[in-house]
């Protein structure tokens, strides 16, 4: 079982639907990231929260739109997708992502398949 | 630019037999983490290396990060169905917690 918990698992939208998906964790982690998997690809880096505060965007388009209420959740808001944006979209935690950020494991959720029509 | 080449990215293999899988990149890395993916779920984290030369085993499964901290290695001895996934490599170069991956050895043992 995984700590890092995504709703929903599989989500099928049209062009001009706005959705959200959400990302829940409980291990006390105050850095989480949302990326983008393509099937049999190495996920690719959207977005970086640090202490529920955007530190790093991925030059990913406006349709994508993160949200960190608190240092639990982690939202990201849908609008006007392409069919391209058909992929897994994974969220992680890890316990930060300061200067060492990098060395600490990330834990990622089983990730929301998402379908575009 | 793909900093970390990792290779194969296909292996199919018999059931008891070893294989190694590389990630080599021109860059240093402060840190080097391999996952494991199996279908309909995320990477799960195998191990993370951050001593260059160090060597660590889990089970069956032998990492090695480079001396020069620019490669890494992961040795599968007698590898079996369970093993069948997508490997990946991730280096950080303390950069915010930004992971660079490499593009992942599709697995596939059979019995």
């Amino acid at each position: 079982d995984t700590e890092v918990t995504q709703t929903p698992k599989h989500l099928v939208m049209g062009m001009t639907n706005k959705k959200s998906l959400k990302c829940e964790q409980h291990m006390g982690h105050r850095a989480m990231y949302w990326y983008k998997q393509k099937a049999k690809k190495p996920p690719e880096l959207m977005f970086v929260y640090s202490y529920e505060k955007l530190s790093i965007n991925e030059s990913v388009p406006s349709r994508f739109s993160p949200e960190c209420p608190n240092s639990s959740l982690l939202n990201l808001h849908l609008h006007a997708l392409q069919p391209e944006d058909s992929a897994l979209y994974l969220c992680a935690s890890s316990r930060s992502s300061g200067l060492l950020g990098g060395n600490q494991p990330q834990h990622f959720g089983d990730g929301t398949r998402l379908s575009i029509l | 630019t793909q900093l970390l080449e990792q290779s194969p990215q296909f292996l199919s293999i018999q059931e008891g037999e070893n294989l190694t899988v590389y990630c080599n990149s021109s860059s240093v890395f402060s840190s080097l983490q391999w996952y494991r993916q199996e279908p309909g779920e995320g990477p799960v984290l195998l191990v993370t290396v951050v001593t260059g030369g160090e060597v660590k085993k889990l089970k069956r499964l032998t990492f090695q990060f480079g001396d020069a901290r620019k490669d890494s290695s992961l040795h599968i001895t007698a590898a079996q169905p369970g093993d069948t996934g997508l490997y990946l490599c991730a280096g950080a170069r303390n950069q915010g917690g930004k992971l660079i991956f490499g593009q992942g050895t599709e697995l596939s043992v059979k019995p």
